[in-house]
């Protein structure tokens, strides 16, 4: 089976950068995303790493280390809208995704 | 935003009961899952589908059967609803190799 490990919750103020790391057991691994959810709503894709190294959207990048099962999100110039929780996943043979538990980001200003 | 949509929205219903939650698509999107969502544990798969007539189950499918007799309509079934049942379900879907999930709104349900 899978399992993920990611921090439960992670405060920050208006304009600072939070990391949130995740690392990863699997077997068949094929690659580690990214989910963003706001409370109420639905989960809402946000990055993908195949490979090793670091994929850059605006304001939030993430890294992925294979050899090292882990990888992070990196939430730059921290906006209140960020306030969200996180969610890493790893795909594994049969197309499944797994997520992990989610990190709760608050970002006060 | 892709075309996914969850019925119903919110459900009460009483233990034991039959539930039959729905989810429609209109991207023609091979793969559909059942995700649901309880505090503490993020989002975990019941099943999946990887075609019409096409099922397999996730990580947290006793008490849960679906159906795809359709490429747009994934149903999840609870055929006797129980208290642990109770949780938001999260319908997806994706194309066949890509890796972004689109979710559809959810469905509260409450199982009393």
């Amino acid at each position: 089976g899978q399992s993920l490990e990611q921090p439960s919750e992670v405060t920050a103020v208006e304009g600072a950068i939070v990391q949130i790391n995740c690392t990863y057991q699997t077997s068949g691994f094929y690659g580690l995303s990214w989910y963003q959810q706001h409370d109420g709503g639905a989960p809402t894709f946000l990055s993908y790493n195949g490979l090793d190294g670091l994929e850059e959207t605006g304001r939030f990048s993430s890294f992925l280390s294979r050899s090292d099962s882990y990888g992070y999100l990196l939430l730059q110039e921290l906006q209140m809208k960020d306030s969200a929780s996180y969610f890493c996943a790893v795909k594994a043979a049969g197309n499944k995704l797994t997520f992990g538990g989610g990190t709760r980001v608050l970002v006060k200003p | 935003d892709a075309g996914i949509t969850q019925s119903p929205r919110h459900k009460v219903t009483e233990t034991g009961t039959p539930v039959t939650l729905r989810c429609h698509q209109t991207e023609n999107h091979r793969y559909m899952y059942w995700y649901r969502q309880d505090p503490g544990h993020g989002l975990r798969l019941i099943h999946y589908s990887y075609g019409v007539k096409d099922t397999d189950k996730g990580e947290v499918s006793d008490g849960y059967s679906v159906s795809r007799s359709k490429t747009e309509d994934f149903l999840l079934t609870l055929e006797s609803a129980t208290s642990s049942q109770t949780s938001v379900y999260f319908c997806a879907i994706s194309a066949s190799s890509n890796e972004k999930l689109f979710f559809g709104s959810g469905t509260q349900l409450s199982v009393l």
